[in-house]
């Protein structure tokens, strides 16, 4: 079974700081993907980014980036010059296969201040 | 990007009544979808597998016959929740993977409020 842990259930961070949120994840299965997904208080869930078990490179949508560590079973968000607009709750997760069913952490609810 | 839209986008019922929600795939064919309820302040999770054509399949503790699911084409999938009761009340979320590409677009969610 996996599971997705997500340690920080709030952040607070100034504007145009760089923020890193946690996640790590366990399964047996030794192929699998992570994502990210920003949902803002409409509710709609954003897809960030996504990582496959077998990628090389850590991936990198604007200014999203996943540090992937796979020794260490970690998918941590970097967001880099951060914006009033994503103040949002953050969820990592991760299926088997990537058009299987997705698990979601419990989330970090990302509040940036002016 | 490809649009997944939900139906209705939030519906109050009273008790012991049953409610239809909507997933639609807008433009792509979705042999697979999902169904998630989030609670306020919780995460997703999962309810059921809807494949197109055949049986849901559902997550542990969700009750089948109480979330009944039917995905009778490749853009449509219902959650009906029958004799709903207040601790039904939830956001319920549906994803749609694209058959082409197996990438999985999320849909608006719909909030059900039972009173």
């Amino acid at each position: 079974a996996q599971k997705i842990t997500q340690t920080q259930p709030g952040m607070f961070v100034q504007e145009k700081e760089a923020v890193t949120l946690d996640c790590t994840y366990d399964t047996s299965d030794p192929s699998y993907g992570l994502f990210w997904y920003k949902q803002p208080s409409s509710g709609e869930m954003i897809f960030l980014i996504y990582q496959g078990s077998y990628d090389q490179q850590n991936a990198t949508e604007g200014r999203y980036s996943l540090n992937f560590q796979k020794a260490r079973k970690s998918a941590n968000l970097v967001i880099s010059a951060s914006q009033l607009g994503d103040s949002a709750m953050y969820f990592c997760a991760m299926s088997v296969n990537r058009d299987d069913k997705i698990i979601f952490g419990k989330g970090t609810r990302l509040h940036i201040l002016p | 990007g490809a649009v997944v839209s939900q139906h209705p986008s939030w519906v109050i019922c009273k008790s012991g009544t049953s409610v239809k929600i909507e997933c639609r795939s807008l433009d792509f064919q979705a042999t697979t979808m999902f169904w998630y309820r989030q609670f306020p302040k919780q995460s997703l999770m999962l309810m059921a597998t809807s494949n197109e054509g055949s049986k849901a399949t559902y997550e542990q503790g969700v009750e089948k016959d109480k979330f009944l699911i039917n995905h009778a084409s490749l853009t449509l999938s219902t959650l009906t929740v029958t004799s709903a009761h207040p601790e039904d009340s939830s956001f319920y979320i549906c994803s749609a993977i694209d058959f082409r590409s197996y990438e999985q677009y999320f849909g608006p969610g719909t909030r059900l409020t039972v009173t």
